[in-house]
């Protein structure tokens, strides 16, 4: 089966940027979707379709994909950005949508 | 506005079952892939079912093929996840989750917590 892998945790101070990594066998290759996910709270989706933000994301919210490693990038960090983020593709060889471990991203 | 509430949730026996639904509004339905993911707690996010706009496709985690059915009523505007032979190990907050395409999500629900115990 497809496996996702994310670092566990990422720390950066305000205002600097936060890279939160998705490591999968050619990933680059596949659509990848990143959520944002608050304590107490359901999943939002900040990219979608590699580097496509939903209305109402902010544009410091950025990701790309390529070779084997999908990156979402956070710039300008803020304190409302602490939460745990997933990135999720899906795996047309077993038709099986699969997620990431997911990563805490602390804000110093 | 795009509304996707969850219900049916509980507390159930192991070996017991249970039936989830999913009720959407703001969002033409019968054009949405649907899904449900769950999250054990103090875990992170695993995928669970999806079928796609008319119901004729599903497919499953293999951590609950034979045990989970998925379906949806489009005239209801309704998901539903059908749980049998619930374990301990199914214990977690159900969300259901829409989206235009079978790769990934746009909307989600707030979940609701299921919990398999004696």
């Amino acid at each position: 089966s497809y496996v996702l892998t994310q670092p566990p945790s990422v720390s950066v101070a305000p205002g600097q940027t936060a890279i939160i990594t998705c490591g999968g066998n050619n990933i680059g290759s596949k659509s990848v979707h990143w959520y944002q996910q608050k304590p107490g709270q359901a999943p939002v989706v900040v990219v979608y379709d590699d580097t496509d933000r939903p209305s109402g994301i902010p544009e410091r919210f950025s990701g790309s994909n390529s070779g084997n490693t999908a990156t979402l990038t956070v710039s300008r960090v803020e304190a409302g950005d602490e939460a745990d983020y997933y990135c999720q593709v899906w795996d047309s060889d077993s038709d099986h949508v699969v997620f990431g471990g997911g990563t805490k991203l602390t804000v110093l | 506005e795009v509304q996707l509430v969850e219900s049916g949730g509980g507390l159930v026996q192991p070996g017991g079952s249970l039936r989830l639904s999913c009720a959407a509004s703001g969002l033409t339905f019968s054009s949405y892939w649907m899904y449900w993911v769950r999250q054990p707690p103090g875990k992170g996010l695993v995928w669970v079912s999806r079928i796609n706009s008319d119901g004729s496709s599903t497919s499953n985690a293999d951590s609950v093929k034979g045990r989970f059915t998925i379906s949806r009523d489009n005239t209801k505007n309704t998901l539903y996840l059908q749980m049998n032979s619930l374990r301990a190990e199914d214990t977690a907050v159900y969300y259901c989750a829409s989206g235009l395409s079978p790769w990934g999500t746009d909307y989600w629900g707030q979940g609701t917590l299921v919990t398999v115990s004696s």
